[in-house]
C-alpha cells in the first residue's frame, strides 16, 4: 500500500537554529514528491516538486531534497515568520491524480 | 486574481440534514479535486474530476457526490451528513493534474452535530 510518513509531528525551534524536517514514503513507484506549506485557517500553499533521487531545490531558508524512500525539508536560520505546518505529499507511478499527503510536520519558531 | 473560491468558510449541519459545498476557479485548470482534513492528520482525497462531465473517487467518497458540469465550478454534495464527516473541506485545481503543483482554495470547516 503506497504510504507517507512525516516526522517529527510537531517541532520547536529557536529563531537562527537550524533543523530539518522528513517524510519518508512506500510507493511502487514515484512520479513526484510534493512539499506544501499550510498557515492556521488555510489552504495548502506549493513550496516545491522532486521528481527523482538526487535532486534537490530551495526557496530563500528552504531546501528540500530526495533520495530513494525519503525527502528532507531542510530549514536554515529560520524565523518566526517559518512557522507553519508543513505537508509532503507523493504521487506514485500507479496513479494518474492521485496524491498521497502526509500528516504534516508543526513548526514553530521561537523570537 | 481569485483563483480558487469556496464557500462557505464555516457551516453546522445537524445529523441527517444535507448541504453542498461550492467551488469555484478562475484559471481554466481541467483537474480539480475535493479533499478533507480531519485534525492533526493529512488530506485525504474524496472524489476529482479531470474535465466538464468526467468524475472519479478517491480515497473517502462514501457519503459524498460530486458533478461537473462547466470547468470552473466542482460542488460537493453531503447527503445525510454524519459527525464523521466534520471536518476541513479544501477544493483544490491543476491545469493538466500528474505531477503538476495543486492550487488550494481557502477550505470550508464543517461541523456536523
Amino acid at each position: 500500500e503506497d504510504q507517507v510518513t512525516q516526522s517529527p509531528e510537531a517541532l520547536r525551534l529557536q529563531e537562527g537554529e537550524s533543523s530539518s524536517l522528513n517524510c519518508s514514503y512506500t510507493v511502487s513507484g514515484l512520479r513526484g514528491l510534493f512539499w506544501y506549506r499550510q498557515d492556521p485557517g488555510k489552504g495548502p500553499e506549493f513550496l516545491f516538486t522532486l521528481y527523482s533521487a538526487g535532486e534537490e531545490k530551495e526557496k530563500e531558508r528552504l531546501k528540500a531534497t530526495l533520495t530513494k524512500k525519503e525527502s528532507f525539508l531542510h530549514i536554515t536560520a529560520p524565523k518566526p515568520e517559518d512557522s507553519a505546518t508543513y505537508l509532503c505529499a507523493v504521487l506514485p507511478s500507479s496513479s494518474a491524480s492521485k496524491i498521497i499527503f502526509g500528516s504534516g510536520t508543526r513548526l514553530s519558531i521561537r523570537p | 486574481n481569485a483563483g480558487v473560491t469556496q464557500t462557505p468558510k464555516f457551516r453546522i449541519l445537524k445529523i441527517g440534514q444535507s448541504m453542498t459545498l461550492q467551488c469555484t476557479q478562475d484559471m481554466n485548470h481541467n483537474y480539480m479535486y475535493w479533499y478533507r482534513q480531519d485534525p492533526g492528520m493529512g488530506l485525504k482525497l474524496i472524489y476529482y474530476s479531470v474535465g466538464a462531465g468526467i468524475t472519479d473517487k478517491g480515497e473517502v467518497p462514501n457519503g459524498y457526490n460530486v458533478s461537473r458540469s462547466t470547468t470552473e465550478d466542482f460542488p460537493l454534495r453531503l447527503e445525510l451528513a454524519a459527525p464523521s464527516q466534520t471536518s476541513v473541506y479544501f477544493c483544490a485545481s491543476n491545469p493538466t493534474g500528474s505531477v503538476e503543483k495543486l492550487f488550494f482554495g481557502s477550505g470550508t470547516q464543517l461541523s456536523v452535530l
